[in-house]
């Protein structure tokens, strides 16, 4: 089944303890990327990547890291959470080189930093 | 600039009814437009798209969107709304390999 996984689903964790939520498609998908979902926002894109090796910045970066040292899995690293971090993270992929074709999201991971 | 709005933040809508949830976009070139749902605690889902030919779009769960050039409109509609229904829409229009994404409309499907 195409899918994209995201773990955890729900994170509960403490300002400054650095976390990572992984990220990993069975599509072959070139393009990956990470948002965030706040109330009234709508969708904001962190990162993406184009391919592997390849990332580049979204609308939101500060305060993220990530990695796509493989095609599959694209991880969103949280060096030292701050509570303004607190949100509902979607990794998404999509083909890229393909504009008519639609993105698939992950199920979504919800984190809360006290 | 590349944008989506969509102007509502809530529609609401009882069950049997038409519903309509609206979509404009702003865009260089010929327009890719989708249309993807949120139920409560998933990921998003696709349900449809437009990418050229017939205005009238067929997708899941008996949506259908209408692409309106003029208007720069690609509204979603569904004859006959189901309690099921009720979630949070989002309208995207691809920029290249990005998504420009709407800000989302609840939709709640009243009994």
């Amino acid at each position: 089944e195409a899918q994209v996984t995201q773990n955890p689903r729900y994170l509960i964790t403490v300002t400054g303890k650095k976390l990572t939520v992984t990220c990993s498609q069975n599509m072959n998908h070139e393009y990956m990327s990470w948002y965030r979902q706040d109330p009234g926002l709508g969708l904001r894109q962190i990162y993406y990547s184009m391919n592997v090796e390849v990332t580049d910045k979204g609308d939101v970066p500060e305060g993220y890291k990530v990695s796509r040292k493989e095609k599959r899995n694209f991880p969103l690293i949280l060096e030292s959470p701050s509570p303004n971090q607190t949100s509902l993270y979607f990794c998404a992929s999509s083909h890229h080189r393909q504009e008519n074709t639609e993105a698939f999201f992950g199920q979504g991971t919800r984190l809360t930093v006290v | 600039a590349q944008s989506v709005a969509q102007p509502e933040d809530q529609v609401n809508v009882a069950e049997g009814n038409p519903l309509t949830v609206k979509c404009t976009y702003s865009v260089s070139g010929n327009p890719y437009l989708f249309w993807y749902v949120q139920y409560p605690n998933r990921g998003l889902q696709f349900l449809l798209k437009y990418i050229t030919g017939d205005n009238l779009v067929k997708g899941s769960y008996g949506f259908e969107a209408e692409f309106n050039k003029s208007q720069t409109s690609f509204h979603l509609k569904k004859p006959s709304a189901l309690v099921s229904d009720s979630a949070l829409y989002f309208c995207a229009v691809r920029d290249n390999y990005q998504l420009i994404w709407g800000a989302g409309t609840k939709l709640i499907i009243k009994p």
